[in-house]
């Protein structure tokens, strides 16, 4: 089936720094669709993509819907410790069911 | 306007019992989907239903599993027989027509 890969695992910076991952798969996406997700709680929506090119923010996140439809990445800028969480990417594939598919996830760890 | 609704939160049961995980979906939506989540992990797709039918159940283990979405009242995933190996995070999200889904709080199933 579809997978998504994402990348890096896990991040460790400082307060105030950008930070940038990124997820590629080996098949066309037709959505692209960025969570955060906080220990004990369900995934969070942070950014939805759906026109391959399309750039989009929301407060100091910017994600982006790679040209070929096979990556997105997700940026965020000057990071605050409220910040820390798993971050994932996910998508809906060519099948078109409604189904999502999710990346491994970014853990990001912020040291004031 | 409340979200995505889940109950329990944490459910704990022994070998061989049923566990019942429960999920509202949030207003006007008429998709459901259900998730697990196991440890350091992403989500992975089970089960994905409409109003009194199911779309796609790619991703349900073919045995013990069972989820419904009646017409009225709230979506059940049904663990029969319960294992250890079925301890897991199970998150429902809901969407309407724009396919952003929301996701609920998850129920922590625990199985001694």
């Amino acid at each position: 089936g579809q997978q998504l890969n994402q990348s890096p695992q896990s991040m460790f910076i400082q307060e105030g720094e950008d930070v940038s991952m990124n997820c590629t798969s080996s098949s066309i996406f037709n959505t692209w669709l960025w969570y955060k997700q906080d220990p004990g709680e369900g995934p969070v929506l942070l950014i939805a993509l759906y026109k391959a090119g399309e750039l989009t923010s929301n407060g100091r996140l910017t994600a982006q819907f790679g040209i070929t439809r096979k990556d997105s990445f997700l940026n965020i800028s000057a990071s605050i410790p409220s910040d820390v969480g798993i971050y994932f990417c996910a998508g809906h594939g060519s099948s078109n069911t409604g189904k999502l598919i999710f990346g491994q996830g970014t853990t990001l760890q912020v040291k004031p | 306007n409340a979200g995505v609704m889940q109950n329990p939160r944490h459910l704990v049961r022994r070998r061989g019992q049923e566990a019942r995980l429960r999920c509202s979906p949030m207003k006007g939506h008429s998709h459901v989907y259900w998730y697990r989540q196991l440890p350091e992990e992403g989500l992975k797709f089970m089960v994905y239903l409409q109003k009194e039918n199911i779309i796609d159940e790619s991703g349900m283990p073919k045995e013990r599993f069972s989820a419904e979405f009646p017409k009225e009242g709230p979506s059940i995933l049904r663990i029969q027989q319960v294992v250890r190996g079925d301890s897991a995070a199970y998150f429902c999200a809901s969407s309407g027509a724009n396919e952003k889904l929301f996701f609920g709080s998850g129920t922590q199933l625990s199985v001694l």
